[in-house]
């Protein structure tokens, strides 16, 4: 079943902006997660945030939780076309559940 | 270099013709599981196996079938496959059972067209 729901969609930004996108999910979870997908390509970890946790960072990327809303946010800083991506949220309650994902466009 | 293979990358083929899917990663990982990938749908687990001969069911486990005799390796079987499992299927890995606190390895994808 399907856990997380990001939002938006679709994304597209200049080089250089900022890109925030939103995982929405139902129950408690453990920890969530946040992948990336490049086209044609498998799924590749970003971070993990557990759920005592507000807010982690990893280089340019900048993930918040908000356990009371059930709600997290992946921001990727200074884009670059590299970045050209989907991106997904799992969430983890007693498994690991994807969801739809964000497909973010860089344009240079 | 440590990673989790899928072959084929590619496949197309017709109803009812058996195919086998294999899934090997070399990081001594306990943990592996299946997964297919539909627009719109997101990913969806179809198996996974906590470790050698211990294999349940995901959430989308019907026309399937895995095994998992080694702990390197975790095929995944269409005995007789249908239009409606044409789709871009993933095999992942984690250090252990207690996947929610580690990071899942992905294989590239394997996708397959049943005619």
């Amino acid at each position: 079943s399907q856990q997380g729901e990001e939002d938006p969609q679709a994304l597209s930004i200049q080089e250089g902006e900022n890109a925030t996108m939103n995982c929405s999910y139902k129950t408690s979870i453990n920890n969530l997660q946040w992948y990336r997908q490049n086209s044609g390509r498998g799924l590749v970890h970003l971070i993990l945030i557990r759920s005592n946790e507000r807010e982690k960072h990893s280089g340019r990327l900048r993930v918040t939780l908000d356990t009371s809303k059930k709600s997290s946010s992946l921001l990727i800083t200074a884009s670059r076309a590299a970045d050209t991506a989907s991106y997904f949220c799992a969430t983890y309650d007693y498994k690991l559940s994807f969801g739809a994902g964000t497909t973010v466009t860089v344009r240079a | 270099e440590a990673q989790v293979t899928q072959n084929p990358r590619y496949l197309i083929t017709v109803t009812g013709k058996k195919l086998t899917v294999t899934c090997s990663q070399n990081m001594n990982h306990e943990y592996m599981s299946w997964y297919r990938q539909d627009p719109g749908l997101g990913l969806r687990q179809i198996y996974y196996s906590m470790n050698v001969e211990v294999t349940d069911k995901g959430d989308v486990p019907e026309g399937y079938k895995v095994s998992r005799k080694e702990k390197r390796n975790f095929p995944l079987i269409l005995e007789s496959p249908s239009p409606n499992q044409t789709s871009l299927y993933f095999c992942a890995s984690s250090l252990s059972s207690g996947i929610g606190n580690q990071p899942q390895h992905f294989g590239d994808g394997t996708r397959l067209s049943i005619l």
